[in-house]
């Protein structure tokens, strides 16, 4: 089946340093989606960055991921970490598959804390 | 609006006992998502309704159950609490079928802590 890792169980920063968050996928399947969501504590999961394009870049509020389909992988980076970039940052697969609906397989996440 | 509603957002509940769970959305989505989040461990899909047909997963297929009134409600139950139990329950949604890349967009709610004693 589908799977997704997340090599960095915590990332730990000081303010103003780039970030590279790590995600790695494998799946049959030729179209793959690629998500990152974001988990602030007490707060909803959302969406941050998606992507089903091979060797695209994509951004969403300062943060940018490239599909990369020739490695399997969708790395989160940032230019320039910000103390309200802590959180727990899932990365996560959905295809199409033979299924009607995309369920999304997560990896086991990276907690991302920032320091001043 | 693109919020998804839980309730309650902790629960406390006694080994053996029943645990009902509850979550909401007026985004007139297709497809609702119950997953089971444990302390440094991915978040586990339990089953998703499609419309009105539930599919669970096979390896918890017996341990929760569903139930989707209308579309806009979708409750995870429990019949008989283990300490096992005991973990994020984050209830998503989304707008399911095939067509355009966001369909796939999954709404999350803020979850229900569940602690079994």
């Amino acid at each position: 089946g589908d799977s997704v890792t997340q090599t960095e169980g915590l990332v730990t920063l000081t303010e103003g340093l780039p970030v590279m968050l790590n995600c790695t996928y494998q799946t049959i399947y030729s179209n793959a989606f690629l998500f990152w969501y974001v988990h602030y504590l007490n707060e909803s999961p959302w969406l941050l960055l998606r992507s089903s394009t091979d060797n695209k870049r994509t951004e969403h509020q300062g943060f940018h991921a490239t599909l990369h389909k020739s490695s399997s992988s969708f790395h989160l980076q940032k230019s320039s970490a910000q103390l309200s970039d802590s959180a727990l940052y899932y990365c996560a697969l959905s295809d199409r598959g033979t299924q009607v609906v995309g369920q999304l397989t997560f990896g086991s996440g990276t907690r991302l804390q920032v320091y001043a | 609006d693109t919020t998804v509603k839980q309730n309650p957002r902790y629960k406390l509940a006694r080994v053996g006992k029943p645990v009902n769970l509850i979550c909401s959305q007026t985004m007139n989505h297709d497809t609702m998502y119950w997953y089971q989040k444990k302390p440094n461990q991915a978040p586990k899909l339990l089953l998703f309704y499609y419309d009105k047909i539930l599919n669970r997963e096979a390896d918890t297929f017996e341990k929760f159950q569903s139930s989707r009134p209308n579309n806009s409600f979708c409750s995870l139950y429990i019949g008989s609490a283990g300490l096992e139990y005991s973990a994020m329950y984050l209830c998503a949604s989304s707008r399911g079928g095939l067509g355009p890349l966001n369909q796939d967009t999954q709404y999350f709610g803020p979850g229900t802590r569940l602690l079994v004693l």
